[in-house]
C-alpha cells in the first residue's frame, strides 16, 4: 500500500491557460473522490468516483472543470481557462466500496495551484 | 445543508497541558465522524473515526473523541499534549445518505515547548 499520490505537487499557471492533475489512487479503491481546499478552511467536496462512473459532482465544480476516470484506475482533473480564484490545493481521495457507508477516505498530498 | 463547525480557529497551548477542540455538526440522521490531521507539510491523515457503538472513539497518538448525539457534538480531547501535536485539526462528517465528507474549516493547534 503506497498510498494515494498525486502530480504535479505543485503548478503555477498564468490566467486563461489550462491545467491538469493527475490521481493515483491506493490498489484496488475503487472510489475516488477529489476535493478542494484554500486557506483557512477544510476541503470541500468536487466530485466522485466510482470506478469509471463519475456520480455526483459538487455546484462548486464549474463548466470549466472536468474530471475523469477512464478505466476506473487512476483519474485526471482538468482546469480550462484558469482564473485567479482557482488558487486552491486540490485534493484526491480514494476508498474501497464498503458496505453499510462505513468508508473511510484516505487522502493524498494534494497538488498545490498558484494561477497568477 | 449539512454543516460542520469547528469553534476554535487557533489554539496556543504549553507542553503537558489538556486539550479539547470542539466540533458540531447539523444533520438530524445517521452519520460518520471523523477527526483528521494535517501536520507541517504532511497531508491529511485519519486521526480516529466514528461509525456506531461505543460513542468513546480512541484514536492515535493519545487522542480520543466522545460523540454526543443530543449535543451533535464531536470533541476532540488529550490529556496531555506534546509540541509534535502541532498541527492543523479538521473534524468530519459524512451523512448514510451521502459519499462526500463535509468537513470543518479547521483548528490550528500550537504548542509552546
Amino acid at each position: 500500500d503506497t498510498g494515494v499520490s498525486q502530480d504535479p505537487r505543485h503548478k503555477i499557471t498564468k490566467r486563461g491557460q489550462n491545467v491538469t492533475f493527475r490521481c493515483d489512487p491506493i490498489s484496488e479503491h475503487n472510489r475516488l473522490y477529489w476535493y478542494r481546499q484554500t486557506l483557512g478552511q477544510g476541503p470541500e467536496f468536487l466530485t466522485y468516483f466510482q470506478n469509471e462512473a463519475q456520480l455526483e459532482k459538487s455546484r462548486l465544480l464549474s463548466d470549466r472543470f472536468s474530471a475523469e476516470r477512464p478505466k476506473g484506475s487512476f483519474s485526471t482533473l482538468e482546469i480550462q481557462r484558469t482564473e485567479q480564484g482557482d488558487s486552491a490545493m486540490y485534493l484526491c481521495a480514494s476508498t474501497p466500496s464498503v458496505t453499510g457507508a462505513r468508508e473511510t477516505q484516505y487522502f493524498g498530498p494534494g497538488t498545490r495551484l498558484l494561477v497568477l | 445543508a449539512q454543516s460542520v463547525s469547528q469553534h476554535n480557529h487557533h489554539v496556543i497551548l504549553s507542553e503537558a497541558a489538556s486539550l479539547e477542540l470542539g466540533c458540531n455538526y447539523s444533520y438530524g440522521g445517521t452519520v460518520n465522524l471523523f477527526w483528521y490531521v494535517q501536520y507541517p507539510g504532511q497531508h491529511l491523515q485519519l486521526l480516529l473515526k466514528y461509525f456506531s457503538g461505543d460513542p468513546l472513539v480512541k484514536g492515535i497518538k493519545g487522542f480520543e473523541a466522545e460523540f454526543i448525539k443530543s449535543k451533535f457534538s464531536f470533541n476532540l480531547r488529550k490529556p496531555s499534549v506534546q509540541w509534535s501535536d502541532t498541527a492543523e485539526y479538521f473534524c468530519a462528517v459524512k451523512t448514510s445518505s451521502a459519499s462526500k465528507i463535509i468537513f470543518g474549516s479547521g483548528t490550528r493547534l500550537s504548542i509552546r515547548p
